[in-house]
């Protein structure tokens, strides 16, 4: 979706280096999802935020949506090969033509992690 | 068992054949969506139902069509197949609750020749 604008679109880190990934939105987000994806496969579920502020982390990912709802970014700590895939954020929204929600992604950001 | 089951897990077809895809849950989620994921791209959203009898179309459904058979299986059929249809397909879930997640299949590769 145009809506939602991911960057970088890939990233190559070296081990045990921190990297950011930012979501952003034209339009205020009420629910931003981040999901992992190794390369073809199933989504994983990593975090929710909801509130302007909020701040959630789990191992070494933490996530943050800023005060305006419009941007949010993920952050990993000193990645690990583990960490590599595709990451998406996914946007609770309502949709156009209906006004019922359903998530809507960016284009993810891949990522390679090398030893 | 797995929340949200897809089958077939793969398969390769060739063009001008009709193909369905096959999604059941077990979360008892009255909302159930179907993607579409190209390399490169996030997932786009190709039809959408909200109950058995509230069935939409979404962000790309030309050359598909769904059938919500239950609550709890919902199938996305391309009628003749192309080769451009080649993708990833996601079927997912929600409970329609702001706040609540949504539970995603292990996704469906297919491959039209």
């Amino acid at each position: 979706s145009q809506e939602l604008e991911q960057s970088p679109q890939s990233l190559i880190v070296q081990e045990g280096k921190n990297l950011t990934i930012n979501c952003t939105s034209s339009k205020t987000l009420y629910g931003l999802y981040w999901y992992k994806q190794k390369y073809g496969e199933g989504l994983i579920f990593l975090m929710m935020l909801q509130k302007g502020g909020e701040e959630k982390s789990h191992e070494k990912i933490t996530a943050k949506l800023d005060e305006k709802k419009q941007q949010s970014s993920l952050h990993i700590t000193a990645s690990q090969p583990s960490h590599a895939g595709i990451y998406l954020c996914g946007a609770d929204r309502p949709l156009v033509d209906t006004g019922r929600r359903a998530l809507t992604f960016g284009s993810g950001t891949r990522l390679q992690v090398q030893p | 068992d797995a929340d949200v089951t897809q089958t077939p897990r793969n398969r390769i077809t060739k063009t001008g054949k009709r193909i369905m895809l096959e999604c059941s849950q077990t979360k008892g989620h009255d909302r159930m969506y179907w993607y579409r994921q190209d390399p490169g791209l996030g997932l786009r959203l190709i039809y959408y139902s909200f109950d058995v009898k509230d069935i939409n179309k979404g962000e790309i459904s030309d050359g598909y069509s769904v059938s919500r058979q239950a609550q709890a299986k919902f199938s996305l059929s391309l009628e003749s197949a192309i080769p451009n249809q080649t993708a990833l397909y996601f079927c997912a879930t929600s409970e329609g609750v702001r706040g609540d997640g949504y539970t995603f299949g292990s996704g469906t590769r297919l491959t039209v020749v």
